[in-house]
C-alpha cells in the first residue's frame, strides 16, 4: 500500500535560516512525488513534483526538493526563509503504475507546520 | 495554469438540511474530480472519487446516502451534505487535473476549499 510520511508536526526556524521538512514515502513501483502548501482556510496550492530525471526538483517560491530513492524520501528544503513561507505543507504521492486511469489518487501526509520566526 | 473553483467558501447551516458544495474547473476539463475532507490541524482524508457521467467512487467509511456526488459535466462536480449534523462541520476541499496532462504536469489543482459549520 502506498504511504507517506512526514514526522515532523512543526518544524521551526529563524527567518535567513535554511529549511527542511522531511517527507518519506513507501510505493510499491516508481513514486510520482508532490510538495503542497496550505494557507489558514485555503485550499492546496502546488509547490514542485517529482515525476522522473533529476532528483533534485525546483519549485515555486525558492523550495526544491531532493528525491532519494535509496532512503525514500523526498525532502523539501530552501535556502533562506521567509516569515511568508510560515504555512502548513503537505507531501504527496501516488503510484505511476495506476497512471492514467481514474484511480489515481494522491495519498498525503499528514501536514508539517511550517513557522517561520522573524 | 489549471483553476478550479469551489463554492461557496463559507456556509453554516442548521442541523438536518443539505449543503450543495460546487467545484469547477475554469480552463480544463477534467473527467476526474476528488474529494477530500479536512479535520483542524489534520491532513487531508479522501472521501471519493467523482467521475463524469458516472457513479462516484467512495472511500472506505464514508457514507454515499450521506456525501452525494454528481459530476454532470466535464467541468463541474458537486458535493450535497445531506441532513447535515454538527459533527459533519469541516473543511471540504476538491481537487482536479486536465485531462490531457492526467497530472504529469501539474500534479493537481485544488479548489481554495468550503467551510462548512453545522449549527
Amino acid at each position: 500500500a502506498q504511504s507517506v510520511a512526514q514526522p515532523e508536526d512543526q518544524v521551526n526556524v529563524a527567518e535567513g535560516n535554511p529549511l527542511t521538512v522531511k517527507c518519506t514515502y513507501s510505493v510499491s513501483g516508481n513514486p510520482y512525488l508532490f510538495w503542497y502548501v496550505q494557507y489558514p482556510n485555503r485550499g492546496l496550492q502546488f509547490l514542485l513534483k517529482y515525476i522522473t530525471g533529476d532528483n533534485l526538483v525546483k519549485g515555486s517560491y525558492g523550495f526544491e526538493a531532493e528525491f532519494n530513492k535509496s532512503q525514500t524520501s523526498f525532502h523539501l528544503k530552501k535556502p533562506s526563509a521567509l516569515v511568508s513561507d510560515s504555512a502548513l505543507y503537505f507531501c504527496a504521492v501516488r503510484d505511476h503504475l495506476n497512471y492514467g486511469g481514474a484511480t489515481n489518487k494522491l495519498i498525503f501526509g499528514t501536514g508539517t507546520l511550517l513557522a517561520v520566526q522573524p | 495554469g489549471a483553476v478550479v473553483s469551489q463554492h461557496p467558501s463559507r456556509v453554516i447551516c442548521k442541523s438536518g438540511t443539505s449543503v450543495k458544495i460546487e467545484c469547477r474547473s475554469l480552463d480544463f476539463q477534467a473527467t476526474t474530480m476528488f474529494w477530500y475532507r479536512q479535520f483542524p490541524k489534520q491532513s487531508l482524508m479522501l472521501m471519493a472519487t467523482s467521475n463524469e457521467g458516472s457513479k462516484a467512487t467512495y472511500e472506505q467509511g464514508v457514507e454515499k446516502d450521506k456525501f452525494l456526488i454528481n459530476h454532470a459535466s466535464l467541468t463541474l462536480s458537486t458535493l450535497t451534505v445531506t441532513s447535515a449534523h454538527p459533527e459533519d462541520s469541516s473543511f471540504y476541499i476538491c481537487s482536479a487535473h486536465p485531462l490531457q496532462d492526467r497530472g504529469a504536469n501539474y500534479g493537481y489543482t485544488f479548489g481554495s476549499g468550503t467551510r462548512l459549520t453545522v449549527v
